[in-house]
């Protein structure tokens, strides 16, 4: 079975913390694609990363760095230095095979002023 | 258009009513996918479209939900005799290739059933 558990449903920060947000993926297929979205609140989803499961190499960008780890089956994504702005519902996904993506429950990042 | 359209933003039906939601993809795309958003939950998967393929209707949560896609572009979901179980956020989104690429989403409909 293919499952995604995102076990922080709700974080709040104060701003220039930083934060990671956790993701935990099961999948049977050797073959698989991770995903990180960002939901703010006007709903759209906004795509973040897009890693496969042959490339463990962590990536940096700007404020947002992830962690791919195969050993525990994580996906962790860290944001430096958080904004407001950075407030929104984070949504990690799994795409294994050739099969529609898997999404987690989301995280909910409040950060305060 | 640039990005993913859906319509209508908010709609509210009565118990037992048909409705339909449209999704407009980005111009190019061959893939097209239904989630659904309902609260506290995730998404979750309903159809997907893949150019002239039959679709993946493995989501679909029973009969009274069905998709069509049109000239391998504008699609409809349509939920027929909806139930209050039905009240969600259906999101819709496209990609230019296979199901492994990026998805870009709509802003979705808001479904309330009263």
């Amino acid at each position: 079975a293919q499952k995604v558990t995102q076990a922080q449903t709700e974080i709040s920060v104060v701003e220039k913390e930083d934060v990671t947000l956790d993701c935990v993926y099961e999948t049977r297929d050797t073959t698989y694609y991770l995903f990180w979205y960002k939901q703010p609140p006007s709903g759209e989803l906004v795509f973040l990363i897009r890693r496969n499961s042959f490339d463990e190499q962590n990536e940096i960008s700007g404020r947002y760095s992830w962690n791919f780890q195969k050993s525990t089956s994580s996906f962790n994504f860290t944001i430096t230095a958080s904004q407001v702005v950075d407030s929104a519902v984070y949504f990690c996904a799994l795409s294994p095979g050739n099969t529609p993506l898997v999404f987690g429950k989301g995280t909910r990042l409040s950060v305060i002023a | 258009g640039a990005g993913v359209s859906q319509s209508p933003s908010n709609k509210v039906t009565e118990k037992g009513k048909d409705v339909e939601l449209r999704c407009d993809p980005i111009s190019g795309h061959t893939a097209l996918y239904w989630y659904r958003q309902s609260l506290g939950q995730g998404l979750e998967f309903l159809i997907y479209f893949q150019g002239n393929s039959a679709p993946d209707k493995s989501g679909l949560p029973s009969d009274r939900f069905s998709a069509e896609r049109t000239g391998g572009s504008v699609s409809t979901l349509t939920i027929q005799r909806t139930q209050q179980e039905d009240s969600a956020v259906y999101l819709c989104a496209s990609s230019i290739g296979t199901l492994n690429t990026e998805a870009f989403f709509g802003q979705g409909t808001r479904l309330t059933v009263v």
